[in-house]
């Protein structure tokens, strides 16, 4: 299994830039979330999902836009890029039950200049 | 919403000496606390969890307590090594709420 797989590893993005940061996973997890890590800071969640077809806004959501058409797949989308949303984005996937802990992707690490 | 607070921000010991770590949490209803480690430029990953059924767990160096009537819960390091260096975060968790909240993690440094 390869787990988390999340593309791109870095990316430049310009003010005002739009991107998909993709996600995927392979463990046939229900649940999957995105999480941002500020510089020397926690993690906060953006968007999660329990489902295909069914999406939910974290603590964060401002700036971002999610889909959730398959099992598979949850891609993370930023629309009019900002400096504050310069980041690391981790995705992560768990089943639902008996924990809850999600198992995290390698992240993105997203600058905007 | 549930708030999770974290102490110490950082924290150094002396390899072969212990270390600890604790949060605390708001929601009553939280009962599921996983510990994350984070080395540098790496993903976070689980270390431990402990449900609110159990007062304490340990996996060989590593253990967790919990103490519901208080809503406090710690991370417990024995005979520290120098690969036990990086940053952990605990987090909270109601089992009915999909989402983990975690709190705002320890840089743990390891003195050789």
């Amino acid at each position: 299994n390869a787990g988390v797989t999340q593309t791109p590893k870095f990316r430049i993005l310009k003010i005002g830039q739009s991107m998909t940061l993709q996600c995927a996973q392979d463990m046939n997890h229900n649940y999957m979330y995105w999480y941002r890590q500020d510089p020397g800071m926690g993690l906060k969640l953006i968007y999660y999902s329990v489902g295909a077809g069914i999406t939910d806004k974290g603590e964060v959501p401002n700036g971002y836009n999610v889909s959730r058409s398959t099992t598979e797949d949850f891609p993370l989308r930023l629309e009019l890029a900002a400096p504050s949303q310069t980041s690391v984005y981790f995705c992560a996937s768990s089943y639902s039950s008996p924990g809850l802990a999600p198992y995290f992707g390698p992240g993105t690490r997203l600058t905007v200049l | 919403g549930e708030n999770v607070e974290q102490h110490p921000s950082t924290l150094s010991v002396q390899e072969g000496d212990s270390a600890v770590i604790k949060c605390t949490y708001s929601d009553s209803a939280s009962n599921y606390f996983p510990w994350y480690k984070q080395e540098l430029g790496k993903r976070p990953q689980l270390i431990i969890d402990i449900r609110s059924n159990v007062g304490e767990k340990k996996d060989q160096r590593i253990a967790v307590t919990l103490n519901k009537t208080a809503k406090h819960f710690s991370l417990h390091i024995t005979e520290t090594q120098p690969e036990d260096s990086a940053v952990y975060f605990c987090a909270a968790s109601d089992f009915g709420n999909e989402k983990l909240t975690f709190g705002t993690g320890t840089r743990l440094t390891i003195i050789p």
